[in-house]
């Protein structure tokens, strides 16, 4: 099956800081990967879709200059929150895609802890 | 614009008791359908999908749903719960490939609880 890895798996930091989050796809080219952010105790909340070699598209609300998302390979994308706060505290989850007919496979997540 | 309903934020049942965890959808177009499964701390994992073709779809772990457009319904069962059930299921919902929309939508999960 397709495996989606992401890293770290948990990361704490002080306000102000800032973090990179990778996700990649580890047996197959990902032309798009999607980020979504998840608090405690509720739903999967898409943040970004991006496709290799362009832009990222962000959802309705999230700030572009605050999730930095690069899709530099067909393995590799990264999320990073930059100056970090206590609110950005959560579990980002990345997901990814070959085709735009296949199934999105998921990462295991990234708990990040805003000090 | 589609979205996911998913009734009942926690199901308890005896272990090898049947699951039913519910979800509707509503979509403009016909959707891609999915159940997810989520244990504590990790990403999603696909339990099953729908697409086209047979509206009854067998996935992993004795888990199968039913798509029923009459009813705009993609409910998930498993005949005999096992205490390894025990976790958050999530339905979601897509355009089919194509229509433009790609992004998943995401009901707002069903914890399960298995009762020894």
């Amino acid at each position: 099956g397709a495996v989606v890895s992401q890293h770290p798996s948990r990361v704490i930091c002080k306000s102000g800081t800032s973090v990179k989050i990778e996700c990649r796809s580890l047996d197959f080219q990902a032309t798009t990967m999607f980020w979504y952010r998840q608090f405690p105790k509720q739903s999967l909340m898409l943040m970004a879709t991006s496709n290799e070699g362009s832009k990222a598209t962000y959802e309705q609300g999230v700030e572009k200059d605050k999730f930095l998302i690069n899709h530099a390979s067909l393995t590799l994308s990264t999320l990073t929150v930059t100056s970090a706060h206590p609110e950005d505290s959560s579990f980002y989850i990345c997901s990814a895609r070959r085709l735009a007919r296949e199934t999105q496979y998921f990462g295991p997540g990234t708990r990040l802890l805003v000090l | 614009a589609q979205s996911v309903t998913q009734l009942g934020s926690h199901v308890s049942v005896s272990e090898g008791a049947l699951v039913l965890l519910r979800c509707n959808y509503s979509s403009s177009v016909p959707p891609y359908l999915f159940w997810y499964v989520q244990y504590p701390n990790q990403g999603l994992q696909l339990l099953l999908k729908y697409t086209t073709g047979a509206t009854l779809v067998k996935g992993i772990n004795g888990f199968e749903a039913e798509f029923k457009k009459s009813e705009t319904s993609f409910h998930l069962t498993k005949p005999s719960a096992h205490m390894s059930d025990a976790a958050e299921y999530f339905c979601a919902v897509r355009l089919t490939p194509g229509v433009g929309n790609e992004k998943l939508t995401f009901g707002t999960g069903t914890r399960l609880t298995i009762i020894p």
